[in-house]
């Protein structure tokens, strides 16, 4: 099954510029999504739930959009520390594959 | 502290072997999830449990075999049936089933098979 779906990048992003990222989901009844962080050769980490409403952490952002299902994440002034893949998950814990970020000096 | 452990962090088998990874609780979560996952893939979903003595394949389940005599264990058995065993073992635990709350994932264990 590919419930959920996301590029994999690589996404090169300059330190202090803003990336964005998508993860398609094809189950619409589904309510629950989250992203987590997860760094290199470690286990994933929840980075911030997401609500209807969409929902927001300091540099974080994330939204959720049910008419063409998917959710996006958002990072802004991007840091050195950002560096890291990115997943994502709907109900029934399937995750996507993950998107990679490498933020540059 | 709370958390979900994971033992050992590396394991070593040969080829053939069955081997038992272990997965421990302490959050009273009633739903464990096991996953794998290979170099530069998102992870898999090989079984999961939402409550004590029940649990459900993935869908990667072929060359596995799970319990869950107790809410706070989970062991995954990787049998000699398993063609391609080498690989990061996940194993996260969460407080509903069914993906509705965040999971949450011990350190991993990752297993070699030579």
């Amino acid at each position: 099954r590919k419930e959920v779906e996301q590029d994999p990048g690589p996404f090169n992003v300059p330190e202090g510029a803003t990336v964005a990222f998508n993860c398609t989901y094809s189950n619409s009844a589904s309510q629950s999504f989250f992203w987590y962080r997860q760094d290199c050769r470690k286990e994933p980490k929840l980075l911030m739930s997401v609500y209807s409403s969409g929902n927001e952490d300091g540099r974080f952002t994330a939204q959720l959009n049910r008419a063409s299902q998917y959710i996006s994440l958002l990072i802004r002034d991007s840091k050195l520390s950002d560096s890291a893949t990115y997943l994502c998950v709907g109900e029934g814990l399937a995750f996507g594959k993950g998107n990679q970020v490498v933020v540059i000096p | 502290d709370g958390g979900i452990t994971q033992s050992p962090k590396y394991l070593f088998r040969k080829e053939g072997q069955n081997v038992t990874l272990s997965c421990e609780q302490n959050l009273n979560h009633d739903a464990m999830y096991w996953y794998r996952q290979d170099p530069g893939q998102g992870l898999r979903l090989i079984y999961y449990s939402q409550i004590v003595n029940d649990f459900q394949k993935g869908d990667i389940a072929e060359g596995y075999s799970v319990s869950r005599e107790k809410k706070e264990s989970f062991p995954l058995t990787v049998t000699s049936a398993q063609k391609n065993p080498t690989a990061f073992y996940l194993c996260a635990s969460s407080i509903t089933p069914a993906g509705k709350t965040e999971a949450f994932f011990g350190q991993g264990t990752r297993l070699t098979v030579v």
